[in-house]
């Protein structure tokens, strides 16, 4: 079964530093999502991806992060310079479209920062 | 303000009984929404779709009540492998939006 899958499953990171987090969507899928999970709270939404840009952004979404989809497979999402309460679960999820928007996750990257 | 509320729990039950979630909403241009299932500290899982004509698939049943805007899912014949977070996640308003919103979750530990 076509999955989502997240690279690394782990980071460290000290404060201040940039890091990056690799996704690759499922291959036929058009929407791409970042979202993020800090430990013990809900699942929140960060940003949307279709047709090589931006669709829609959360107000955690500030000029530190920034999203690249830079060739056919891979949706990154960069943090600039990481804050201690930038750690949480970063889940990559994508959608066709279709079926009612139903999303997929790959298994996540937990960014701790020091 | 787009919300989702949930109860968080935790629901204990024992093998074999039936439990029902619900959740409510606050944006009534809604028009989708979905249950997810989450075990500790890994990625949400697609459970459900969420119709207003009832949707179900096994022992999970999903309701849309959209005059009182809320959303149920209900589990019959409770399984140990059914102990987990479950996240009521809407709505999706199709105007353009791509994002869900997600519930804090409902957990649920089902006990031999």
């Amino acid at each position: 079964e076509p999955e989502v899958t997240q690279t690394p499953s782990h980071q460290v990171t000290q404060m201040g530093q940039e890091v990056i987090l690799r996704c690759v969507p499922i291959s036929n899928h058009l929407y791409f999502y970042w979202y993020r999970q800090i430990l013990g709270q809900k699942v929140e939404f960060l940003v949307s991806f279709y047709n090589n840009e931006i669709s829609e952004k959360s107000e955690i979404f500030d000029d530190q992060f920034s999203v690249e989809r830079p060739d056919g497979s891979n949706f990154t999402l960069k943090i600039r310079s990481t804050k201690l309460e930038d750690s949480a679960m970063y889940f990559c999820a994508s959608s066709s479209g279709t079926g009612g928007w139903k999303l997929f996750f790959g298994s996540g990257t937990q960014l701790s920062v020091l | 303000r787009k919300e989702v509320e949930q109860d968080p729990g935790p629901f204990n039950v024992p093998e074999g009984a039936t439990v029902a979630f619900n959740c409510t909403y606050s944006n009534s241009a809604s028009q989708s929404f979905f249950w997810y299932r989450q075990d500790c500290r890994k990625e949400p899982k697609l459970l459900m779709s969420v119709y207003s004509s009832g949707n179900e698939d096994g022992r999970f049943t999903a309701q849309l009540n959209r005059a009182s805007q809320y959303i149920s899912l209900l589990i019959r014949d409770s399984k140990l492998s059914d102990s987990a977070t479950y996240l009521c996640v809407g709505p999706y308003s199709g105007a353009g939006s791509y994002q869900l919103t997600f519930g804090k979750g409902t957990k649920l530990s089902v006990i031999p």
